[in-house]
């Protein structure tokens, strides 16, 4: 089955910094990544997603990046701001009728005003 | 707010009891996934139901079921609790559609088996 690792754990960053988080995944077949931030006591919000027949996509301050040969993507938040503190997942899923999502273990990012 | 409402927001239980969680997809959603937190296993995906009918099965015991009703809401229920079922279950739902599927959570239950 699919494996998706996220690095790093723990990410601590200045007000107005940028932030990246790095995920790989193991099959091939997957196709949908989604990002979601989850904060404390709250389900997992979706804040970007992308499909494997695009490289980047941007929305406002966060884009995600796609790299299928290499079977990595990575989140960027720029200008970051005390709210975007919270812990954000990574996922990947195969299409198919069941996209069921495989989850990175986390990444608790905080952002020093 | 994602539109998906679980209840209870908490439960408290012991060890060999039995609870169901309830869950309501967003309106027009048919799709419905639920989701185990623990700090040990992070999130790993129970099961998946399509307009009533099973559709994919995770990490789900034995001593784990589901289902989802005509009206599309979902139960999961877990049995014979053991104090390592203790966690956070989310419940997600989706429109259906392959290769549109955003999957959109629900504020999840708070499990404890004491």
């Amino acid at each position: 089955g699919e494996n998706v690792e996220q690095h790093p754990s723990t990410l601590s960053v200045q007000e107005g910094d940028s932030a990246v988080i790095k995920c790989t995944y193991s099959d091939s077949a997957s196709n949908y990544f989604p990002w979601y931030k989850q904060e404390l006591g709250k389900g997992p919000q979706l804040i970007i997603d992308i499909r494997s027949n695009v490289g980047e996509k941007k929305d406002q301050r966060i884009a995600v990046t796609l790299n299928k040969t290499a079977k990595h993507f990575s989140l960027h938040i720029t200008e970051t701001q005390p709210e975007d503190s919270a812990v954000y997942f990574c996922a990947a899923a195969t299409s198919g009728s069941a996209r069921q999502l495989t989850f990175g273990s986390g990444t608790q990012l905080t952002v020093l005003p | 707010d994602s539109g998906v409402t679980q209840t209870p927001k908490h439960l408290i239980t012991a060890t060999g009891q039995r609870v169901t969680l309830r869950c309501s997809p967003r309106s027009g959603d048919l799709s419905v996934y639920w989701y185990q937190q623990s700090l040990d296993q992070g999130l790993q995906f129970l099961i998946q139901y399509y307009n009533g009918e099973e559709r994919a099965k995770g990490n789900i015991l034995e001593r784990f079921s589901a289902q989802q009703f005509p009206d599309l809401h979902s139960e999961l229920n877990l049995s014979s609790l053991e104090l390592g079922d203790s966690a956070l279950y989310f419940c997600a739902s989706s429109v259906g559609q392959v290769d549109t599927d955003t999957q959109y959570f629900g504020p999840g239950t708070r499990l404890t088996v004491l």
